[in-house]
């Protein structure tokens, strides 16, 4: 069973516009978060992350807002941009496996479109 | 800086046959890993190692062994390619998981 869980596969939003990306967790020991970005035939790049003892973590156009009680977190894009056309992985981790790997959602592919 | 290199970045293999994926990291990060993507599944752990000398399975290792020849390199075998197995495969290092990854940009693996 997915213990992370990005139920949305695809996103097509408007250039200028927010784009909301979602992901569920369901293991309660994780307390680390993070997002990568990944384009065709590269790598993942990691993105932004947030911890457990905050809500929201912003970095430029992007924040990540997390609700503990609910086992969601989301990443917000503010304004969209054509560039930022991607797979979106959310990834959790925690102190049982000592923060050594963090396991990924299935991704969301997400196209700005211009 | 080359951050972490894989190879190769293509290949194509019979059932039954074996090969090695190599990784290296010029970062001296402690921390290095395997993972598969397919459609659907996400980015699934093979197998990792939190520092030089130690290796741990990860959620699918079946299949696969891998070696911390130093700590530069992590790679991994396939001893009896199956094609259940053909996938992208990324290697990744890190000084802690929760700090971030740094990827290879991977190996795509067909197996006929």
């Amino acid at each position: 069973d997915q213990q992370v869980k990005q139920n949305s596969p695809s996103l097509s939003v408007q250039e200028g516009r927010i784009s909301i990306l979602n992901c569920d967790y369901t293991n309660s020991m994780f307390d680390y978060f993070l997002w990568y970005k990944k384009y065709p035939a590269e790598g993942p790049t990691f993105l932004i992350s947030i911890s457990s003892i905050k809500d929201k973590n912003e970095d430029g156009r992007f924040t990540v807002f997390l609700n503990k009680s609910a086992k969601h977190l989301s990443l917000h894009i503010v304004p969209s941009q054509p560039g930022d056309s991607a797979v979106y992985f959310c990834a959790a981790s925690g102190a049982e496996t000592s923060y050594d790997k963090v396991i990924f959602g299935p991704g969301t592919s997400l196209s700005v479109i211009p | 800086n080359a951050g972490v290199t894989q190879t190769p970045k293509f290949q194509v293999l019979k059932t039954g046959q074996s090969m090695t994926l190599q990784c290296a990291q010029d970062m001296n990060h402690n921390s290095m890993y395997w993972y598969r993507q397919d459609p659907g599944m996400g980015l699934r752990l093979i197998y990792y190692s939190a520092s030089e000398g130690t290796t741990d399975k990860g959620e699918v290792p079946n299949g696969y062994n891998v070696s911390r020849l130093n700590k530069r390199e992590f790679s991994l075998r396939l001893e009896s390619a199956a094609p259940s197995q053909t996938s992208v495969y990324f290697c990744a290092s890190s000084h802690r998981a929760i700090q971030g990854y740094t990827f290879g940009s991977g190996t795509r693996l067909t197996v006929v």
